[in-house]
C-alpha cells in the first residue's frame, strides 16, 4: 500500500493561510490522494481530495505536484475551529473496494 | 438528515466477554467499513464489505467479526479473543466503486470501548 509522510505538529496564526505538506512518493497512477481531518473523539470529517489536478472547494485547495509525489492542503483563511488532526490519505482500490491508508496525521494548531 | 449512526458511544466491558457495536447507513452506500484508533494514531482497518452478505478482512481483523445481512447495517463484535480491545471504533461507508473517480468515505461519530 502507498503511504503517506506528514509532519506531526504545525502552528498557524488564526487568519492566516495554514499550508500542510505531504509526501506520497510511492503513489501508483490511478490512487486518489485525499484529506480528512479529525477532532478529538469525532470522527475523521471529509475535505478534499484529487487524481491529478489541482482542486478547490468551499473548506479548502488542494495543490498536487506534477509529479505527484507530494501535495499541500492549503486552509485559506484558518480559525481557531480548524484546529485539529489532518490526515493525508492515498486511497487504493483492491479487488474493487477502496481502501484508504491512514498515516499519523499532522496536528495543526490554530493560535488567536 | 443522511448520514452514519454508530451506537453507543461509549461501552465498558467486562473481560471475557464478547460486545457489539452497531452501525447503520441510510446513504444508501453498497461499502462499509471498520477502523480502529488508539490514542494518538492514525486508523487502522478491521473489516470492510462492499455488498451485502460478503466482507472481507482488513489489517486488523483477528478477535473480531462482522456479519452484512442488510445494506444499511453493519455490526461490529470485538470477541473475547482480543488482546487489546480498548479503542476508539470508526464505523464509514462509500459507494462501491471500481477504478473510478473519487468516490467520498464517510465516517460515523465512533464508539469508545473499554475493557474493564
Amino acid at each position: 500500500d502507498a503511504k503517506t509522510t506528514q509532519p506531526p505538529s504545525m502552528d498557524c496564526a488564526e487568519g492566516r493561510a495554514a499550508n500542510l505538506p505531504c509526501n506520497h512518493s510511492t503513489i501508483s497512477g490511478n490512487e486518489y490522494v485525499y484529506w480528512y481531518r479529525q477532532i478529538h473523539s469525532q470522527g475523521p470529517q471529509y475535505i478534499i481530495h484529487g487524481l491529478k489536478n489541482n482542486e478547490t472547494n468551499e473548506m479548502a485547495s488542494l495543490i498536487i505536484t506534477e509529479d505527484r509525489k507530494s501535495s499541500t492542503l492549503i486552509l485559506p483563511h484558518a480559525t481557531l475551529r480548524d484546529t485539529a488532526v489532518y490526515y493525508c490519505i492515498v486511497r487504493v482500490v483492491i479487488q474493487g473496494a477502496q481502501k484508504l491508508v491512514f498515516g499519523q496525521g499532522t496536528r495543526l494548531t490554530i493560535n488567536p | 438528515d443522511g448520514g452514519i449512526t454508530q451506537s453507543p458511544k461509549y461501552l465498558f466491558r467486562k473481560e471475557g466477554q464478547n460486545v457489539t457495536l452497531s452501525c447503520e447507513q441510510n446513504l444508501n452506500h453498497d461499502a462499509m467499513y471498520w477502523y480502529r484508533q488508539d490514542p494518538g494514531q492514525g486508523l487502522r482497518l478491521i473489516y470492510y464489505s462492499q455488498i451485502v452478505n460478503d466482507f472481507q478482512k482488513g489489517d486488523i481483523a483477528e478477535g473480531y467479526s462482522v456479519s452484512r445481512e442488510k445494506k444499511e447495517s453493519f455490526p461490529l463484535t470485538v470477541t473475547s479473543a482480543q488482546k487489546n480491545p480498548t479503542a476508539f471504533y470508526l464505523c464509514a461507508s462509500s459507494m462501491r466503486t471500481v477504478w473510478s473517480s473519487g468516490n467520498t468515505i464517510y465516517f460515523g461519530e465512533g464508539s469508545w470501548l473499554t475493557v474493564v
